[in-house]
């Protein structure tokens, strides 16, 4: 079974910063998921990947499969990124339950 | 563009009473789950379906029971409901498994059940 920690559980940083979420997993995984959590509380996908990296406006995400380690980043942070980013990986990466493991998520506020 | 619909959005019960949840994509999804959130903790997969008229156990399926009579849902029962249920409660559907690349994942808009 995969377990999964993100850093840092909360963070708080002005208008205009770079922002860096980290995630990482205890065992090799075919594809690793980032999401959003509104404050509302709906979730959202963010980006699925497996390799490299990906970039989704200013929302970049990359993994190393060998360390077992994902960052996303945020470029020029906005108000309205503030949400919960939240990491998850297959529940058993060799086969079994079809569900995701999800760490407890990132807090994230962007103080204008 | 429903996407999923979860219903109801809030509910309270009292101990020993039953409710079902349902959850309706209308993607032609497959693959649909349902997850727990609680304070502190990373959502958690109850049961799962790989398809219609298929359902499978998660991480913690004990006190539910679901169905997949028909493709679009994917209902979630309590039969007897206890305080250690009362969560927020999140349905989520996919082209393709977890474990497959491709796919995106979509979630509802999440169920807060709270039980007295």
């Amino acid at each position: 079974k995969n377990e999964v920690e993100q850093s840092p559980q909360n963070l708080t940083a002005q208008e205009g910063e770079f922002i860096t979420i980290n995630c990482s997993y205890s065992v090799g995984i075919s594809a690793l998921h980032w999401l959003q959590q509104h404050p509302g509380g709906g979730i959202v996908s963010l980006f699925m990947l497996s390799s490299g990296k990906k970039k989704h406006g200013r929302l970049i995400a990359t993994i190393n499969i060998q360390e077992k380690h994902s960052s996303l980043h945020i470029t020029a942070s906005h108000p309205r990124d503030s949400a919960v980013y939240i990491c998850a990986v297959p529940h058993y990466p060799g086969g079994g339950a079809d569900g995701l493991t999800f760490g407890k998520g990132t807090h994230l506020i962007i103080q204008p | 563009n429903a996407g999923v619909t979860q219903t109801p959005k809030f509910r309270v019960l009292k101990t020993g009473q039953s409710m079902t949840l349902l959850c309706a994509q209308d993607m032609n999804h497959e693959y649909m789950y349902w997850y727990r959130q609680d304070p502190g903790m990373g959502l958690r997969l109850i049961h799962y379906s790989v398809g219609e008229g298929t359902t499978a156990k998660g991480e913690v399926p004990d006190g539910y029971n679901v169905s997949r009579l028909k493709k679009q849902n994917f209902l979630l029962g309590l039969e007897s409901a206890a305080p250690s249920q009362t969560s927020v409660y999140f349905c989520a559907s996919n082209t393709v498994s977890i474990y497959n690349q491709g796919g995106e994942l979509f979630f509802g808009e999440g169920s807060r059940l709270t039980v007295l």
